[in-house]
């Protein structure tokens, strides 16, 4: 069975200063991997995946994730990071052997201090 | 990506009722999907809507209190039936391709609260 972890509840770094997110999964088959992000009262909003290709993926807003097959890992990075950055951050994983559902990490409050 | 809205946006509704939130998508999708999120967690998968048969649930979901209708191609329904308090969380539809390398994408959601 297909799952994926979010070991920190909330993350906080000040602003300007590198953040990693991080998350760590488990599949059977070939990992398809996505980081959304929710803002307060919004629906989730796509950021990145990483399909097959170039471990590094870039994304939207500056984001990109890194995947680690060896480590079973896909932490989320940004170099420098903004107040506005502040939200909810999902991991997601797909089970690659087949169309399955996607299945959501617990998620992980980002808090970006001036 | 796809334009999606939910209707309502939000409600307050009373134990025992029924609401029916209202998923659109400004073109034509594969699949769509319908999500709770309770409060401070993380996203449950209820249902896919299916197109002309029968909605797919989830374990934990039940066709008799989350009925799903799915019309067409750009329109699903989702009702929470006889609601009670802990039936209070976001509601989430979403749409996607059901390929393998498909990303999903959301709409605003709908905030229920159930006195």
């Amino acid at each position: 069975a297909q799952s994926v972890a979010q070991p920190e509840d909330q993350v906080n770094v000040a602003e300007g200063n590198p953040l990693t997110v991080k998350c760590t999964y488990s599949v059977s088959g070939n990992p398809y991997l996505f980081w959304y992000v929710q803002y307060p009262n919004r629906g989730l909003q796509f950021l990145l995946k990483y399909i097959t290709g170039d471990n590094l993926v870039k994304g939207s807003y500056g984001f990109e994730a890194e995947f680690n097959k060896s480590q079973t890992s896909f932490h989320l990075k940004k170099p420098s990071a903004l107040v506005s950055d502040s939200a909810l951050y999902f991991c997601a994983v797909r089970d690659g052997s087949s169309a399955s559902k996607i299945i959501f990490g617990s998620g992980t409050r980002l808090s970006i201090r001036p | 990506s796809a334009v999606i809205s939910q209707k309502p946006s939000r409600d307050i509704c009373q134990r025992g009722t029924s609401l029916t939130i209202q998923c659109q998508v400004d073109s034509q999708v594969t699949m769509m999907f319908w999500y709770r999120q309770q409060p401070g967690q993380s996203l449950t998968l209820i249902a896919t809507a299916n197109q002309g048969s029968e909605a797919t649930y989830e374990s934990g979901f039940v066709i008799d209190k989350f009925p799903i209708s799915r019309p067409n191609l750009t329109f699903s329904t989702l009702t929470v039936s006889n609601m009670s308090p802990e039936d209070s969380s976001i509601y989430l539809c979403s749409v996607g391709t059901g390929t393998n390398t498909d990303t999903q994408y959301f709409g605003p959601g709908t905030r229920l609260t159930v006195l």
